[in-house]
């Protein structure tokens, strides 16, 4: 089945630098959803990508869907405190798998 | 967006008891819900499809007849957790896509279940 592989799984900055979490597919994905993931809380869509090379942003976030589909990156530019938690990227076309997930932390 | 409840937000049984809970989306039909498990800073791990008037999917190595689903109606999917064990204790969520072919996911808030 299809698999994600996201790295890194622990990420701590100091509050203001940046972040970036990558996803890996070695087959090519139709597209691909990111979450994030508060403490204590439920997984909550941030954004889809679906066509090659394609680049949403969101404020301070910048997703990056790979030319090849295979992979995509979610970037923050000078993280905040309310950046904390998991985000998680996940394929499929309604059967979503997901990427193991980082974890970020920051420090204020 | 979107919104999907799940009930109850918490449980504690013990050991051997069965546990039901409960995946609704409030404002939108979902012919399938999704069930997930969640153990601690760990990835979401896809149990099973739930398909309104059919049987659910399960992915490999998920026990049926320990993880009962059952899709009542267009906006109601129910997990059952047979004969409970401490093993089973774990974070529980559902999701439901709200339409189209390259769905987004909406996320129920997750159950807590720990048994004794």
């Amino acid at each position: 089945g299809q698999q994600v592989m996201q790295i890194p799984q622990y990420q701590h900055v100091q509050e203001g630098e940046d972040f970036t979490t990558y996803c890996n597919s070695s087959t090519t994905l139709s597209n691909i959803q990111w979450y994030k993931q508060r403490p204590g809380g439920h997984p909550v869509f941030l954004i889809q990508l679906v066509k090659s090379g394609e680049v949403k942003k969101q404020k301070r976030l910048t997703f990056q869907f790979g030319e090849a589909k295979k992979n995509s990156s979610l970037h923050i530019t000078a993280t905040q405190t309310t950046d904390v938690g998991t985000y998680f990227c996940g394929a499929g076309a309604q059967k979503l798998v997901f990427g193991q997930g980082t974890r970020l932390t920051i420090n204020p | 967006g979107a919104v999907v409840s799940q009930h109850p937000s918490r449980v504690i049984c013990k050991s051997g008891t069965s546990v039901k809970i409960e995946c609704r989306s409030l404002d939108f039909q979902a012919t399938t819900m999704f069930w997930y498990r969640q153990f601690p800073k760990k990835s979401l791990m896809l149990m099973a499809t739930s398909n309104e008037g059919s049987k659910a999917t399960y992915e490999q190595g998920v026990e049926k007849d320990k993880f009962l689903i059952n899709h009542a109606s267009l906006t109601l999917s129910t997990l059952t957790v047979t004969s409970a064990h401490p093993e089973d204790s774990s974070f529980y969520i559902c999701s439901a896509p709200a339409g189209g072919m390259t769905d987004t996911q909406y996320f129920g808030p997750g159950t807590r279940l720990t048994v004794l």
